[in-house]
């Protein structure tokens, strides 16, 4: 099925760093949503983002919904180790079959202490 | 947001038998969705769970090997059946949950030996 392009695919840095991941799609939502899973539990909602422009942050975490609507962007400042997880975008389009939630592959974040 | 609570948490099975898994949600919801994530992939939707209606499958997926129920707006199981080892995954029951996002239950993780 169809799949977002999310990059990079895993990052190693080291506590205190910021770290950014971003998404991309051929096609245009009108939702991004940013999740994140760690080991042995479902993915938990981040941010969400429904506007075109549209900026928003959750403590440490930014993200943007790309002007075009075709990409976003997740900002994670001053990591600290429990960042360690999965960070997995999703596009939603606006109506019938489009609603369907299209995932990321995952970024996979290591973070040394 | 909603509360997912979904059992089992984890499971071994032998090959050839069946699996039914319970996700019940703390309010009344019109859709659920399952997922399945194979070993270090990201989510694929399995099938739509609507109240009072057939599930809606996704391609690749079919009611014979994935019978899914849905007896009221609070409630769905999720068989595997006939499992293979290939069904090794972890299967995730979710709903759409109003400026929420969608929220996830924790998960099942199954093993087919």
């Amino acid at each position: 099925g169809q799949q977002l392009n999310q990059s990079p695919q895993s990052m190693f840095i080291q506590e205190g760093e910021d770290v950014s991941m971003n998404c991309t799609s051929s096609s245009i939502f009108n939702t991004w949503l940013w999740y994140k899973q760690d080991p042995g539990e479902g993915p938990v909602l981040l941010i969400a983002l429904y506007k075109a422009g549209e900026l928003t942050s959750n403590g440490r975490l930014t993200a943007q919904f790309g002007i075009t609507r075709k990409d976003s962007f997740l900002n994670i400042s001053a990591s600290i180790p429990s960042d360690v997880g999965i960070y997995f975008c999703a596009g939603q389009g606006s109506a019938g079959n489009n609603r369907k939630l299209i995932w990321g592959l995952g970024t996979s974040l290591a973070v040394n202490p | 947001s909603a509360v997912i609570s979904q059992k089992p948490s984890r499971d071994i099975c032998q090959r050839g038998t069946s699996l039914t898994i319970q996700c019940q949600v703390d309010s009344q919801v019109t859709m659920m969705f399952w997922y399945r994530q194979q070993p270090g992939q990201s989510l694929t939707l399995i099938a739509t769970a609507n109240q009072g209606s057939e599930a809606t499958y996704e391609s690749g997926f079919v009611i014979d090997k994935f019978p899914i129920s849905r007896p009221n707006l609070t409630f769905s199981t999720l068989t595997v059946s006939n499992m293979s080892p290939e069904d090794s995954s972890i299967y995730l029951c979710s709903v759409e949950d109003h400026s929420y996002g969608y929220t996830f239950g924790s998960g099942t993780r199954l093993t087919v030996v």
